[in-house]
């Protein structure tokens, strides 16, 4: 069982640079979110999506674009990375977003140059 | 306004010590759902308990247990006999619905260390 795979592991970046953070599942859920955790800050939602199709923006989505074609894939980018996006990066899944588990992938650590 | 807060930034204790960890939430809505997770040195996520708005009941799993009390819109968690392996940092999360979907939200977590 997969679960949610998460790539790259790492990642280090220039100023200004783009790149995607990918995150897959293969438990068929509906509801997905990409979190990223920094010191003393916690896990903050970037953006979430209930379904193929519809996403929408979390507590700190500046930066940051996603969208969701297909129910498996939840794809983050970065469209002109800033050091203050360095973080760890956390993709998650549930069933439902409300009463469900979230599951989450084992993360990605990026530095912004 | 959807709101979680662990005012305890770390927790140190012996090991076989009681510890408590506090989740203060605020929230508009009825009908939510919390829970807590656990993050141990690794890294990976961990989900530990799920408690909805309608349910008060404490719960106890082994040395684990929650307080929940919509009263003071607190869901605490209770590490009894604590050992080195509890060592971790701790999420509470509170889980809401919206136009459209859901949202859950996390706290800043408690960083837990636990001393032989």
């Amino acid at each position: 069982n997969a679960g949610v795979t998460q790539t790259p592991k790492f990642q280090v970046l220039k100023t200004g640079q783009s790149m995607t953070l990918q995150c897959a599942q293969d438990m068929n859920h509906e509801y997905m979110s990409w979190y990223r955790q920094d010191p003393g800050m916690g896990l903050r939602l970037i953006h979430y999506s209930v379904g193929a199709g519809i996403t929408d923006q979390g507590e700190v989505p500046n930066g940051y674009n996603v969208s969701r074609s297909t129910t498996e894939d939840f794809p983050l980018r970065l469209l002109s990375a800033a050091p203050s996006q360095t973080s760890v990066y956390f993709c998650a899944s549930s069933y439902d977003g409300l009463k469900n588990i979230q599951y989450f992938g084992a993360g990605t650590r990026l530095s912004v140059l | 306004a959807q709101k979680v807060t662990q005012a305890q930034t770390e927790i140190s204790v012996v090991e076989k010590e009681d510890v408590t960890l506090d989740c203060v939430y605020e929230t508009r809505d009825t009908t939510y759902y919390l829970f807590w997770y656990k993050q141990p040195p690794s890294g990976e996520l961990v989900f530990l308990i799920r408690r909805n708005s309608f349910d008060e009941q404490n719960e106890i799993s082994g040395r684990y247990s929650w307080n929940f009390q919509k009263s003071t819109s607190s869901f605490n968690f209770t590490i009894t006999a604590s050992q080195v392996v509890d060592s971790a940092v701790y999420f509470c999360a509170l889980s809401e619905a919206r136009t459209g979907g859901f949202k859950t939200i996390f706290g800043a977590g408690t960083r837990l260390f636990v001393k032989a």
